[in-house]
């Protein structure tokens, strides 16, 4: 069973046009994330959402949007697609921070999407 | 200036060898730090983590952590041509988990 699922894993779309892209984690974690991974490998925060509610929102464009409708699921939409969107996005994981214990627990990430604008 | 640093390499080291990879951070309230593992196309995956000063080991894998310095490294011992990869490292403070650049490691047979 995969842990954290995203969808669809290439995208290929005309400047302009609006996407989404669906994470779904079945690990009972409460915290999802996207973030960003550039051509240089630059690994960036976008957005957090913890058990539904947005908790981070970075310097991120307004036509950038997350959705989570359940813990278990985190949605990216993204309109009027630029040149410079192109990157792969990750969705990810995490149980929240709740004891000592678990600050340990890292992320566990998606397969990633790559978007490629044209 | 840029919140973890790392040198983007690309490392090379024979097979065998040592093979060191070093990580600065400036938040000095950072409170876990995390090394992940990314082969080329595919996601990154954790492979250590360390919060108290000193060294942790797993394995063939030795995470080091110097807050004083705001310095974490990860040594791989034995190094095999299948740890080539990039090595990300990750602090986290808060909610927040911050990501360097990554460092290419080159393990030659």
């Amino acid at each position: 069973d995969t842990a954290v699922s995203q969808t669809p894993k290439y995208l290929v779309t005309q400047m302009g046009n609006d996407k989404s892209i669906k994470c779904e984690q079945n690990l009972g974690h409460d915290t999802m994330y996207w973030y960003k991974q550039d051509s240089k490998k630059f690994l960036k925060i976008m957005f957090s959402y913890n058990n539904k509610e947005l908790i981070i929102n970075e310097t991120v464009p307004n036509r950038f949007s997350p959705k989570s409708p359940d813990k278990a699921h985190l949605n990216l939409h993204i309109n009027s697609l630029e040149l410079g969107d192109s990157a792969v996005y990750f969705c990810a994981s995490s149980q929240a921070i709740l004891t000592w214990e678990d600050r340990g627990l890292g992320y566990t990430f998606g397969s990633g999407t790559r978007l490629t604008v044209v | 200036q840029k919140e973890v640093e790392q040198n983007s390499g690309p490392l090379s080291v024979p097979e065998g060898a040592i093979a060191s990879l070093n990580c600065t951070y400036s938040d000095r309230g950072s409170q876990s730090f995390f090394w992940y593992r990314q082969y080329s196309g595919k996601s990154p995956e954790l492979i250590m983590f360390i919060y108290s000063n000193g060294d942790k080991e797993d394995g063939r894998f030795t995470a080091q952590l110097n807050k004083a310095s705001q310095y974490v490294s990860l040594l791989i011992r034995d190094s095999q041509p299948s740890d080539s990869a990039t090595y990300l490292c990750a602090v986290t403070g808060g909610f927040k988990t911050i990501f360097g650049a990554g460092t290419r490691l080159f393990v030659k047979a």
